[in-house]
């Protein structure tokens, strides 16, 4: 079952525009994991927020956590051709349960 | 470290033939998962496993579907007779003591086709 919803599903930006793409979740959470997929390959961990961290960066991308709201968001700055691919937001329960992925969300970067 | 290993990277088969998948996770990673993928359902884990042992398969959509770890460097996924429905892509990940605490390294997963 999805835990996390992405917002939206697809996404085409402008080379050198920001991407901002959204999850949306239904239950506590212990953290919040951002994932890529390029086209054909496996999923690549991003980044990682845990439930009493309201943002964190890691180079381009910049990820804020709402836990009143449960939600989440991951920006992109200055988006690259090779940007282009699906993202996932993944989330943790309380416990040792496994991470629910989302539908993810398809950004595409037009040069 | 060559990071997460799957075989094969695509497999077509016929509808009632048995098909086998293989996992070998990063050395020193106590957990290992099986997820499918697909575009109606997305990422599902169908079975994960803690130090060889299988923990959760309530996933597993079918007694059709089975699992194996004999050692912490291998697992299989069978799937026995094969249906076109299960046509998707299966991964495999693994990830260190502390699990959902650390991100998952997936394999480059395994494209199954059941004609």
């Amino acid at each position: 079952s999805q835990q996390g919803e992405e917002d939206p599903q697809a996404l085409s930006i402008q080379e050198g525009e920001n991407a901002t793409m959204n999850c949306s979740y239904k239950t506590s959470i212990n953290n919040l994991q951002w994932y890529r997929q390029n086209s054909g390959r496996g999923l690549v961990h991003l980044i990682l927020i845990r439930s009493n961290e309201r943002e964190k960066h890691s180079g381009r991308l910049r990820v804020t956590l709402d836990t009143s709201k449960k939600s989440s968001s991951l920006l992109i700055t200055a988006s690259r051709a090779a940007d282009t691919a699906s993202y996932f937001c993944a989330t943790a329960n309380s416990g040792n349960t496994p991470l629910v992925f989302g539908k993810g969300t398809r950004l595409s970067v037009i040069a | 470290d060559a990071g997460v290993i799957q075989s094969p990277r695509h497999e077509v088969t016929e509808m009632g033939q048995e098909v086998t998948l293989r996992c070998k996770p990063i050395s020193g990673h106590d957990y290992l998962f099986w997820y499918r993928q697909t575009m109606m359902r997305g990422l599902e884990l169908l079975i994960y496993f803690n130090n060889n042992v299988p923990i959760d398969d309530s996933g597993m959509p079918e007694d059709r579907f089975s699992a194996k770890m004999p050692n912490a460097s291998f697992s299989t996924l069978k799937i026995q007779p094969s249906e076109p429905r299960d046509s998707a892509v299966y991964f495999c990940a693994s990830s260190p003591i502390t699990q959902a605490n650390y991100g998952y390294t997936f394999g480059s997963g395994t494209r199954l086709t059941v004609v």
